[in-house]
């Protein structure tokens, strides 16, 4: 399966600041999604990170807080924009892997954000 | 719309027994359905997965789950349980696309 990596690991961030977390694959996928996971709380998709087109979204996320990039099969990056302690979660990538139509998914070690 | 309970927030159980985490689905179509674990400050790990054929799937770390279609239910079970097998465990289904739908995780404690 894919290995993942994640950075940063973790950062503290202020109010009203902006954070990117960058998402790297050890091989080219076609699926990647980012994911939200709050404090004690299961996973939420926020979107689906297309190569060479716009990221698309679920409901209730949207670009200009959450703008995406995928320049390349193999990376990904997810900014959280104008940050508020509400945004305090893990921020896990994952990348779907194992064959066509196998959907299984695997995931990076996450970013933990804390907003103050 | 398509969704996975996990009824239980946690379970206990003492080592060397064997242990069952519940999960439960509302899909339409055929489910393919998923385990994950999550360790301690650790992203999920992909434990085993249901798309079709024999009902029994079994995973990694020992772990088997049971796809009961009349129950609509798909059980992680492991014979035996360790100390390490401590961790917060996902249920997880897709919705006939790519995107997968988690239940809310259930805690296992395995006890000395």
């Amino acid at each position: 399966s894919a290995v993942i990596s994640q950075k940063p690991s973790r950062d503290i961030c202020q109010r009203g600041t902006s954070l990117t977390i960058q998402c790297q694959v050890d091989s080219q996928v076609t699926m990647m999604f980012w994911y939200r996971q709050q404090p004690g709380q299961s996973l939420t998709l926020i979107a689906t990170a297309n190569q060479g087109s716009e990221a698309t979204y679920e409901s209730g996320f949207v670009i200009d807080k959450f703008p995406i990039s995928r320049p390349n099969l193999t990376f990904s990056t997810l900014t959280v924009s104008n940050m508020s302690p509400e945004d305090s979660s893990i921020y896990l990538c994952s990348v779907e892997d194992g064959g066509f139509g196998s959907y299984e998914q695997y995931f990076g070690p996450g970013t933990r954000l804390t907003v103050t | 719309a398509q969704s996975v309970a996990q009824p239980e927030d946690q379970v206990n159980v003492a080592e060397g027994n064997p242990l069952t985490v519940k999960c439960t689905y509302s899909v339409s179509g055929n489910p393919y359905l998923f385990w994950y674990v999550q360790y301690p400050n650790r992203g999920l790990q992909f434990l085993l997965k249901y798309i079709t054929g024999d009902n029994l799937v079994k995973g990694s770390y020992g772990f088997e789950a049971e796809f009961n279609k009349s129950q609509t239910s798909f059980h992680l079970k492991k014979p035996s349980a360790l100390v390490s097998d401590s961790a917060l465990y996902f249920c997880a289904s897709n919705d006939n696309t790519d995107k997968l739908i988690f239940g809310t995780g259930t805690r296992l404690q395995v006890f000395p």
